[in-house]
């Protein structure tokens, strides 16, 4: 397995709260994405980072934001939860040179009341 | 722009049985293709891929799939199932040389095993 890590891995937390959950590599790979996995709609990308500070949004980005000031880790933050933001968060890596593999992590799964 | 259709959200067969999960996409450049298994509670693995060598690509654990152009099509098919294969299967599409933000995943297909 790739060497990927999420955590923490599960979280209640209420709405209005901040919540930040993290994902670190060991492989040293440039790409590292966020996703959320809601059921009927398979993964769907929040934010990436193509490098170290060098992120962009992703097809569900709106009440999400991420940084990433070192290549091993990549944060994503949920400035003021909602319920609606209650799911399971996947980061996932890849490689330049193979950029279109993802290696997935674990997942974290957020309950947010 | 892409899209991919996954046409069963469940599909149950016996153990020892052939598996066929569907996979339908459009793409408006060459697609890479892939599929990607999900074990309850776990992350996503990646089964196989297809980016434009052959066509019938052979994955992990007795796996493979066929591109087929022009039916627009990336089934997924096992000779004979095991018991091990239950899980949750992705069809993922990406146009070739796009941004990240240009994969698209399917809604998943759940696969059951019988006895």
């Amino acid at each position: 397995d790739a060497g990927i890590t999420q955590s923490p891995r599960h979280k209640v937390t209420e709405t209005g709260t901040p919540v930040t959950l993290r994902c670190h590599q060991t492989e040293n790979h440039r790409y590292m994405y966020w996703y959320r996995q809601d059921p009927g709609h398979g993964l769907r990308l929040i934010h990436y980072s193509y490098g170290v500070k060098d992120t962009d949004k992703g097809e569900v980005s709106d009440g999400y934001s991420v940084s990433r000031s070192k290549t091993e880790d990549f944060l994503l933050t949920l400035e003021s939860a909602t319920s609606s933001q209650t799911s399971v968060y996947f980061c996932a890596i890849s490689d330049p040179g193979n950029q279109e593999t993802q290696y997935f992590g674990p997942g974290t799964r957020l309950l947010v009341l | 722009a892409q899209s991919v259709t996954q046409l069963d959200s469940h599909v149950s067969v016996s153990e020892g049985t052939p598996v066929l999960l569907r996979c339908n996409y459009s793409s408006s450049y060459s697609p890479s293709l892939f599929w990607y298994v999900q074990h309850p509670n776990k992350g996503l693995q990646l089964l196989l891929k297809y980016t434009s060598a052959a066509t019938l690509v052979k994955g992990i654990n007795g796996f493979e799939a066929e591109f087929k152009k022009s039916e627009t099509s990336f089934h997924l098919t096992k000779p004979s199932a095991h018991m091990s294969d239950a899980a949750e299967y992705f069809c993922v599409v990406r146009a070739r040389y796009s941004s990240a933000s240009k994969i698209i995943f399917g809604s998943g297909t759940r696969l059951s095993i019988r006895p």
